[in-house]
């Protein structure tokens, strides 16, 4: 079956600019992650989505980044007025429910380049 | 501050040979702790996983070592084949997410 899908695999973008970043995640999957991977870094949390409850957004290092999932299937990580700092590989997780017990399957990452 | 640490950032072994790549963490409340495995262009897949109320798990060629009382855990690869060269990285599972470690970049040589 299809795994966790993200797009654009790519993205450039201006400084200033504003940039959205999209999660397909495994059909039937309530939970959904995304963590962001700067150069020489591990994985770190943003921000993640259990059904219809409210998001834990305690990973977002700032106001300009937030994250919408619609429908609880498909989401949306949106970052406003790009930093070079923001340039990271983005990667979104699905599990079967947001408990350890349920491997968390990612995505290949969108890869955002700020100039 | 970090709460997982891999100290080594690669390693590089022969294949055959056996690959010990180590993780420290600082949390003593970390009670579940996982290795994934990132090829290029990727995302990680999960590798293995160990609960604190063991010291040991195998699953195949690949064995994690939980040493509770060091807050260390060790991923062993025995024997190492040319297609394990990844980059790893050790997660501890806290406050309802995963808290990655940097990762160390694992080259198997023919």
């Amino acid at each position: 079956g299809a795994g966790v899908s993200q797009s654009p695999s790519n993205k450039v973008t201006e400084k200033g600019k504003d940039v959205e970043l999209r999660c397909d995640p495994i059909s039937g999957h309530t939970a959904l992650y995304w963590y962001r991977q700067s150069l020489g870094q591990g994985l770190e949390f943003l921000i993640y989505f259990q059904g219809n409850s409210a998001p834990d957004k305690s990973g977002l290092p700032s106001d300009r980044f937030s994250a919408e999932r619609t429908g609880g299937s498909v989401s949306t990580l949106t970052i406003q007025r790009t930093q070079q700092e923001d340039s990271a590989v983005y990667l979104c997780a699905s599990s079967l429910a947001g408990a350890i017990q349920w491997e968390q399957f990612f995505g290949p990452g969108t890869r955002l380049t700020v100039l | 501050d970090q709460q997982v640490k891999q100290n080594s950032p690669s390693l590089s072994v022969q294949e055959g040979r056996i690959s010990i790549l180590n993780c420290d963490y600082t949390n003593s409340m970390f009670d579940y702790f996982l290795w994934y495995k990132k090829y290029p262009a990727e995302g990680p897949t999960f590798l293995i996983s160990i609960s604190s109320i063991k010291d040991k798990n195998e699953d195949g060629r690949f064995t994690v070592f939980l040493n509770k009382s060091a807050k260390h855990l060790s991923l062993h690869i025995v024997p190492s084949q040319p297609g394990d060269s990844a980059v790893y990285f050790c997660a501890a599972w806290g406050q309802g997410n995963l808290i990655f470690g940097k990762g160390t970049k694992l080259s198997v040589k023919p």
